[in-house]
């Protein structure tokens, strides 16, 4: 079956200009995260959805950057007036279900963001 | 606060020799513990997780860890590496917040392996 797909792989954008991330999480995926991978760091926390709700967007740098999941299951990343430090990869994951035991999150491939 | 460390950037290892990262956690109670792998231009795949029972985990392409309360410590270990683990490993927890996990990620370790 298909997993989570993320577009574009890649995005230079010149500093201020806004651009949107999209994720497709696994169909039937309730839960879907956000999170910011810097050059040599692991991956940081951004936002977390449960359907169209989101529970949690406490790892978000800025009021810059903005999330939403409008019909429970594509999600939009949006960073208005790019800065230098948001160039990063940004990656989607989903998981079946919120639940009490360590579900597993399925990571799409990652967006390249690049801001000159 | 909660947080992971991965003592080890970057480790070379020759192919058939055996593997073994490490991961240290600070966490007030009993984590979740997962190691993901990623390989250039990919996602994070998970190779194990454990959260209850037997401290020792299996995963898949080989690889096990081992859960030490005392050491506060999720190692990652593989017998015998081949040249295709060659990738970066995340350890992380999970602290299950509100009924979900947001996985807080060590930095990484760069795994290189010589033929």
């Amino acid at each position: 079956g298909a997993g989570v797909s993320q577009s574009p792989r890649y995005k230079v954008a010149k500093r201020g200009q806004d651009v949107a991330l999209r994720c497709d999480p696994i169909s039937g995926h309730v839960s879907l995260f956000w999170y910011q991978q810097a050059l040599g760091q692991g991956p940081e926390f951004l936002t977390y959805f449960q359907n169209e709700a989101q529970l949690d967007k406490s790892g978000l740098p800025s009021d810059r950057f903005f999330a939403e999941r409008p019909e429970g299951s594509v999600s939009t990343l949006k960073i208005q007036r790019t800065q230098q430090e948001d160039s990063a990869v940004y990656l989607c994951a989903s998981s079946f279900n919120r639940g009490r035991e360590a579900e597993t999150q399925y990571f799409g491939p990652g967006t390249r963001l690049l801001v000159l | 606060a909660q947080s992971v460390t991965q003592p080890d950037i970057h480790i070379t290892v020759s192919e058939g020799a055996s593997l073994e990262l490490r991961c240290n956690y600070s966490y007030g109670a009993t984590p979740y513990l997962f190691w993901y792998v990623q390989s250039p231009g990919q996602g994070l795949q998970l190779l194990l997780k454990y959260f209850s029972g037997d401290t020792l985990v299996q995963g898949i392409k080989g690889f096990e860890a081992e859960f030490k309360r005392s050491q506060s410590s999720f190692n990652l270990r593989k017998p015998s590496v081949h040249w295709s683990d060659a990738a970066e490993y995340f350890c992380a927890v999970g602290p299950l917040s509100g009924g979900y996990n947001k996985l807080i990620f060590g930095a990484g370790t760069r795994l290189a392996v010589h033929p």
